[in-house]
């Protein structure tokens, strides 16, 4: 079955650039998505397609996929962004998560 | 405004049965696939069953096949989840989530606030 690789954590200071890395077989070649999800609540989806923002998710949450690796990047990080964060991808009409990221700003 | 609002989950015996209730507002429910997805707690996403939109189509996870059953009332704007043989590993909580296509893209969006089922004799 297709597996998706995330760093279990990754810490950051305020106001710098945080990426969040999801590795996969020829993930490239497939759509990511990513979301966050804060204590107690539901996940929230901040990226789709790769590289696009639904509606009201901040300009400085971005990604990219290449190769075999998609990133999340947040630039300018707050400390109201301290959330874990999945990965997602199908694959033969199944969906597949990533293990998740628990992002710490420090 | 897209709502999606879990019900039915509880405490359960191992080898027990539960079913889950998803009801839908805000979106034509009708037009959109659906999915389950379930979180144990303290760890990640596992995705577990999807429907399509008219409830003619499902899929499961390899580690609820046989046991657990997706499905629909387009009538009543409700997701099912049919759980039997309840195993202490399928405690989690449970959300159910709507699947966006556009041109052949599908990302899930929103998801429910979740219902915590818990198998523990």
């Amino acid at each position: 079955s297709y597996e998706l690789t995330q760093p279990p954590s990754v810490s950051v200071s305020p106001g710098q650039t945080a990426s969040i890395t999801c590795s996969g077989d020829k993930l490239g070649d497939k759509y990511t998505c990513w979301y966050q999800q804060k204590p107690g609540q539901s996940p929230v989806l901040v990226i789709y397609q790769d590289t696009k923002r639904p509606s009201g998710i901040p300009e400085r949450f971005s990604g990219s996929n290449s190769g075999n690796t998609a990133t999340l990047t947040i630039s300018a990080t707050q400390a109201t962004d301290e959330a874990d964060f999945y990965c997602q991808a199908w694959d033969s009409s199944t969906v597949v998560f990533g293990g998740g990221t628990k992002l710490t700003v420090l | 405004e897209v709502q999606l609002v879990e019900s039915g989950g509880g405490l359960v015996q191992p080898g027990g049965s539960l079913r889950l209730s998803c009801a839908a507002s805000g979106f034509t429910f009708s037009s959109y696939w659906m999915h389950w997805v379930r979180q144990a707690p303290g760890k990640g996403l596992v995705w577990v069953s999807r429907i399509n939109s008219d409830g003619s189509n499902t899929i499961y996870a390899d580690s609820v096949k046989g046991r657990f059953t997706i499905s629909r009332d387009n009538a009543k704007n409700t997701l099912y989840l049919q759980m039997n043989s309840l195993r202490a590993e399928d405690t989690a909580v449970y959300y159910c989530a709507r699947d966006i296509v556009v041109r052949g893209v599908r990302w899930i969006d929103p998801w429910g606030q979740g219902t915590l089922v818990t198998v523990s004799s």
